[in-house]
């Protein structure tokens, strides 16, 4: 049961460069999220989609987008990295009740 | 005042003790009410969702809604040092986008 996957686990960019942090989930859900915690925070909430071709802002989404072409996949996209990136990156689908993440993307700005 | 209210802590307790842990919320339209395990440095961990209002058991677990109080409640017994996390609530409406999270409770279980 892979769930959602994300990948890198770890990435570190400098000032001004851009990325893309991937995140494929497999349970067919139509609900997929991107979050950012930061240390000893809670969860910020940065897209979200509910369904392919869909998607809408959250709390922070300034300075990121995100594409939905797909059920699985829903890619965030860093341009013109800053240091008040440094967080966390976790990527969720839901159904229902059940939402589930993935293991989380850690991210450094230098 | 926020959609969902839940004291950070810290608790700390002894091994064995019951665990009680809650959240107070705003927005009658809630209908799924989660709750998270997060360890340190990984990501949040699905532990059991009710729907509605009532109690669901799993194992050691007791999740507990009260929709007239907007309260809901986890339990945890014969607690375990393994138990050591952040706990958050979440929840959302039924045909609502966005899961709406607590800022989490950090328990330690002292052995």
């Amino acid at each position: 049961n892979a769930g959602v996957t994300q990948t890198p686990k770890f990435r570190i960019l400098k000032i001004g460069q851009s990325m893309t942090l991937q995140c494929t989930q497999d349970m067919n859900h139509n609900y997929m999220y991107w979050y950012r915690q930061d240390p000893g925070m809670g969860l910020k909430l940065i897209y979200y989609s509910v369904g392919a071709g869909i998607t809408d802002k959250g709390e922070v989404p300034n300075g990121y987008n995100v594409s939905r072409s797909t059920t699985e996949d829903f890619p965030l996209r860093l341009e013109l990295a800053a240091p008040s990136q440094t967080s966390v990156y976790f990527c969720a689908s839901r159904a229902g009740g059940e939402q589930y993440f993935g293991p989380g993307t850690r991210l450094t700005v230098t | 005042q926020k959609e969902v209210e839940q004291d950070p802590g810290p608790l700390s307790v002894p091994e064995g003790a019951i665990v009680s842990l809650n959240c107070t919320y705003s927005n009658s339209a809630f209908q799924y009410f989660m709750w998270y395990r997060q360890y340190s440095r990984k990501g949040p961990e699905l532990l059991m969702y009710t729907y509605s209002s009532g109690n669901k058991e799993d194992g050691r677990f007791t999740a507990q809604v009260d929709k007239s109080s907007k309260y809901i409640s986890l339990f945890i017994r014969d607690s375990q040092p393994s138990d050591s996390a952040t706990y958050l609530c979440a929840m959302c409406g039924t045909g609502g986008f966005k899961t709406i999270f607590g800022a989490g409770t950090r328990l330690f279980v002292k052995a």
